[in-house]
């Protein structure tokens, strides 16, 4: 089966760190553009970041910085590292397949939500 | 990056059809025909409706159709049923990014 897993949220203090994974089944996640999108309790849908096939990445000015999205190609999963969290990181994380080229999310794992607070 | 605008919610009778604008800037919308939207029911993923301005995914109905004109996308719900009441977010390309919009709360009388 086509999926994606999000794993790795919880709570973390201001000024902390958390990595998110997201294990992919079905396909291979080096061979296709892979993306970050967040939401905030209540609020839309934020791009967060991309990870070209060929390894470029991408990031919304907010996290610039501070995120790093990366992937293991043997274990075919994407990460997400956030370093220096904000209170208003604090949101559900979604990985999503990104169709190159195209430029829409096809795929969509279920979640993983992060609090940020002290 | 500033996220695209639209309405914050909309409402129809069954059977009727209704239309979610979405606008952008030439940086984004008014750029690529890379318009998509998404549907999101309550504590859901979101689900792809409509990718490249208006191609429908295998799958979704018919009654979904999508279109864009200059900096401003749209999306149409027509014989609208029970089912469709959700949040719906239009999403475009912006050159090694994604800009979505605020979202519009669909509400089925």
């Amino acid at each position: 089966e086509v999926q994606l897993v999000e794993s790795g949220g919880g709570l973390v203090q201001p000024g902390g760190s958390l990595r998110l994974s997201c294990a992919a089944s079905g396909f291979t996640v080096s061979s296709n553009y892979m993306s970050w999108v967040r939401q905030a309790p209540g609020k839309g849908l934020e791009w967060v970041s991309v990870i070209y096939s060929g390894g470029s990445t991408y990031y919304a000015d907010s996290v610039k910085g501070r995120f790093t999205i990366s992937r293991h190609n043997s274990k075919n999963t994407l990460y997400l590292q956030m370093n220096s969290l904000r209170a208003e990181d604090t949101a559900v994380y979604y990985c999503a397949r990104v169709i190159a080229n195209d430029w829409y999310f096809d795929l969509w794992g279920r979640g993983t939500l992060v609090t940020v607070s002290s | 990056q500033s996220a695209l605008t639209q309405p914050a919610s909309v409402s129809g009778s069954p059977g009727q059809s209704i239309t979610i604008s979405c606008t952008g800037t030439s940086s984004d919308v008014g750029s690529y025909n890379l318009v998509s939207w998404y549907q999101q029911h309550p504590g859901k993923a979101p689900k792809l409706m409509i990718y490249e301005v208006s191609k429908r995914p295998s799958g979704v109905s018919n009654r979904f159709s999508g279109s864009k004109s200059g900096n401003t996308a749209s999306l149409t719900i027509s014989g609208l049923q029970a089912e469709d009441e959700a949040d719906y977010y239009c999403c475009s390309y912006a050159g090694s990014s994604s800009v979505f919009g605020g979202g519009t709360k669909l509400t089925v009388l």
